[in-house]
């Protein structure tokens, strides 16, 4: 299986900071990677795919990077709706696996 | 604008079977890959399985030996069945599109139920 490891686990920033959240995989995975924002009571909400498209009808403070065993999650400028849980996924083999999650809290 | 919506029991007894259907609405399940996956209290995302259309398979080692997800074209539905159910498997329960366009991104979530395992 490919695991994926998410870092931090949580952090704690304020509206207007610019935010990155790492993952690593254990093997190679292409641009396989996704990034999903989870709130409570809610459905997962798709954010980036292929590592590096922007989903339609997402803000553009929100952008992905890396290829291979590294990727990257950026939120440029923070905003009071985007303090939530973030998942990156691989999907290139399966088991599909999630990171662990980093929950953004509010400073 | 494609909606799925999960649906079946919130309570479910050990040792017996969970049975979820999610109800694809806006478009036609006749494409794409649909996937389950859940999420225990307190606990993060994990991956069940998915059914292509043409009704492949693709399940989690962890709980192969458990589950099987079936899908109904004529009612655009699609479910799961997770048996021996014990109290581990108490979860937020998710059903999700695969857009197979580009790279295997699950771009529609339903809403999610519910399901709590107890006698």
């Amino acid at each position: 299986d490919t695991q994926m490891t998410q870092s931090p686990s949580s952090l704690s920033a304020s509206v207007g900071d610019r935010v990155t959240i790492t993952c690593r995989a254990s093997q190679s995975i292409s641009n396989y990677l996704h990034w999903y924002q989870h709130k409570p009571g809610k459905a997962p909400n798709l954010l980036i795919y292929a590592a590096t498209s922007l989903q339609n009808g997402v803000p553009s403070r929100f952008s992905g990077s890396g290829s291979g065993t590294d990727f990257i999650l950026t939120i440029s400028s923070l905003q009071p709706e985007d303090f939530a849980t973030y998942y990156c996924q691989q999907t290139y083999s399966p088991p599909w696996t999630f990171g662990q999650g980093t929950k953004v809290e509010i400073k | 604008q494609v909606q799925l919506q999960e649906s079946g029991p919130g309570l479910v007894k050990p040792s017996e079977t969970l049975s979820l259907i999610c109800t694809v609405s806006g478009d036609s399940i006749s494409s794409f890959y649909w996937s389950w996956i859940r999420q225990a209290p307190g606990k993060g995302l994990e991956w069940i399985g998915y059914i292509y259309y043409s009704g492949s398979t693709n399940y989690n080692p962890s709980l192969k030996s458990r589950v099987t997800i079936s899908i109904d074209t004529s009612k655009n539905q699609f479910s799961l069945k997770l048996t021996s159910v014990t109290a581990a498997d108490t979860a937020v329960y998710y059903c999700a599109r695969v857009n197979d366009y580009d790279s295997l991104s699950m771009d529609v979530w339903g809403q999610g139920t519910t399901v709590t395992v107890s006698s």
